[in-house]
């Protein structure tokens, strides 16, 4: 089974509104990745928040941890045509290198 | 453009041939993961190799399958008599370090006929 798996599976929204999405994981962790990937496109790396962190901003995005719920946020505010991609999350339960990815959520932003 | 570099894009093959996966790593970057991703689905871990060193190969089959990542040149990803399963896109990812951030390529995609 899965380590991390993100919800929802697909988000619709409008031009500058915010798209919330999340996810849940089984394990421990030592850190937790957020990818965006275009389509057709490898993944790009968006955060990493540590085990021992609870929130991290990076421009338009805002990350939440919860290690006792064993869950994480990732936010977009204000979001553009461009934010429309599949999101992973990512975590490294396994050793630190060997990151077990979730099936993602698709955002899809309409102008 | 020194992010990871992964040859060809796409790759066809007919079943019982061998495919040749290549990764250039990004510069500076001795460390090498490999990842398969199936339609709809997230990676899925394979291999990790560092310098001349397979450190982790669980989740790579054992059979037909083969990583190497030599002292000079790109990490190869070797798939020998294909099958039509093998169809996937292949990800390589490198990093500075084992906890460091993974920057991963555009992929391979391959497809068995």
């Amino acid at each position: 089974s899965q380590q991390g798996e993100e919800d929802p599976q697909a988000l619709s929204i409008q031009e500058g509104e915010n798209a919330t999405m999340n996810c849940s994981y089984k394990t421990s962790i030592n850190n937790l990745q957020w990818y965006r990937q275009n389509s057709g496109r490898g993944l790009v790396h968006l955060i990493l928040i540590r085990s021992n962190e609870r929130e991290k901003h990076s421009g338009r995005l805002r990350v939440t941890l919860d290690t006792s719920k064993k869950s994480s946020s990732l936010l977009i505010t204000a979001s553009r045509a461009a934010d429309t991609a599949s999101y992973f999350c990512a975590t490294d339960a396994f050793g630190g290198y060997k990151l077990s990815f979730g099936a993602g959520t698709t955002v899809t932003v309409r102008a | 453009n020194a992010g990871v570099m992964q040859n060809p894009r796409h790759l066809v093959r007919r079943r019982g041939q061998e495919a040749r996966l290549r990764c250039s790593p990004m510069k500076g970057h001795s460390h090498v993961y490999w990842y398969r991703q199936l339609p709809e689905e997230g990676l899925k871990f394979m291999v990790y190799l560092q310098k001349e060193n397979i450190i982790d190969e669980s989740g790579m089959p054992k059979e037909r399958f083969s990583a190497e990542f030599p002292k000079e040149g790109p990490s190869i990803l070797r798939i020998q008599q294909v099958v039509r399963g093998d169809s996937a896109a292949y990800f390589c990812a490198s990093s500075l370090g084992r906890d460091q951030p993974q920057h991963f390529g555009d992929g391979t995609r391959l497809s068995i006929l």
